[in-house]
Parts: C-alpha cells; structure tokens; sequence
C-alpha cells in the first residue's frame, strides 16, 4: 500500500561525501516533486517532474544538488560534496496530475558532520 | 515569485476553543490555497484547500476563507482536540506552474 516510499530515512555523512536519496511514488501518479525542510523553515521547492517534459530545476540551491526519475518512476535526488547547510529533512511528493493533490512520503533526514 | 507569510508561528489553544491561522500571499495570479497538516515523524497531509472563484469553504469542523482583494487567506479549526496538535502550513499555486510556495508553518497546541 502504498503511499510515498522515501529511504534512506535517516542518513549521517561527513562534509564532502555524495549523498543519494530515494523516492518511490504512488503507482501511476505522473508528478513528482522535492521539497526540503529545514528546521524552522517551510517547505523549500528544489524539483518537479511531470511525465516526459522537461524536469523545473528552478529550485535547485547549487550545482551540488541533482535529480532524475527513471521510466516516470522512481527518483532519485543526488547531493555532491555535501555542507553542513545540507542538513535538513528531504521530502518526496506525487501527485496524480499536474495540479492536483501532493501525496509526501515520510522524508529523509539528511544529517552533514 | 510567490512569497507566502504565515502567522503565528506557533500556537497554543485549550480544548474545545477555536483556532486561527492566516496567511498572506504576494503573487495576484494564484489561485489554489492548500492547507497541509504534519504530524511528528509525518509527511505533510493536505487537509482542505480552497480555489480562487470561491471565498470559503467547510469541512466538517474545519474551514478555510479566501480574500483575494487583500491577498490573504485563513484556516479556522473549531472545537479543537488534542489530535489537532500538529503543524500546519499554507501554500499557494500560481495558475498552471508546477510548485506550490509553503508558507513557513504554525506549530498549534492542544492543550487538556
């Protein structure tokens, strides 16, 4: 049954390690987006897929920070050389249609030492 | 792009009282008003949402009104109970794009 999967759900790195994290979103849902959460903030827009366009990266913070979603499926947001401003709750979302309700998985804590 | 205020930041109410939550948003063009709720250890949860062409809306003991001339919009939970306590947040969507802009959430307390 099947919500938003994320995993890992807590990640601990040192400074200028690479990071992957994974979302798997609802079955047959063709939106996907992340959000960050920092403690304190709201939920920061990083990238939205839809189907076979091309993703919105507009929210990317840096060149560090990258994604992709294979088959209109799973995704997966990739963090290089991570900071300790990485430190934050990274959050998954599908949803049926372009506009239409966010379905958010759990989120993975992201931690940087 | 779309900035959305939210206020207060954190809440406290006694059972049973009511609760309000407003926030303001800058981008004359949007027309979608979701509310989320989060629970600890939660993803966000959309609780009522509200579309432009209409200025409140009702659900049961939650309600959610829309001025569009002042660009605000709030959240009003009545009869509160101890499972209200969460976090809530508010966003907005400009016509078609992609995101919605969060506001940066209210942190409510139901207290016995």
């Amino acid at each position: 049954g099947a919500g938003v999967s994320q995993s890992p759900s807590n990640k601990v790195t040192e400074k200028g390690k690479d990071v992957e994290l994974r979302c798997d979103p609802i079955s047959g849902h063709t939106a996907l987006y992340w959000y960050r959460q920092s403690l304190g903030q709201g939920l920061e827009f990083l990238i939205y897929f839809q189907g076979n366009s091309a993703p919105d990266k507009s929210g990317l913070p840096s060149d560090r920070f990258s994604a992709e979603r294979t088959g209109g499926s799973v995704s997966t947001l990739t963090i290089q050389r991570t900071q300790q401003e990485d430190s934050a709750v990274y959050l998954c979302a599908s949803s049926l249609v372009k506009v239409g309700e966010l379905f958010f998985g759990e989120g993975s804590r992201l931690t940087v030492l | 792009g779309e900035n959305v205020e939210q206020h207060p930041s954190t809440l406290s109410v006694q059972e049973g009282d009511s609760a309000v939550i407003k926030c303001t948003y800058s981008d004359s063009a949007s027309n979608y008003f979701p509310w989320y709720k989060q629970e600890l250890g939660k993803g966000p949860q959309l609780i009522i949402d509200i579309r432009s062409n209409v200025g409140e809306k009702k659900d049961q003991r939650i309600a959610v009104t829309l001025n569009k001339t002042a660009k605000h919009f709030s959240l009003h939970i009545t009869e509160t109970q101890p499972e209200d306590s969460a976090v809530y947040f508010c966003a907005a969507r400009t016509g078609t794009a992609s995101k919605l802009t969060f506001g940066t959430g209210t942190r409510l307390q139901v207290t016995l």
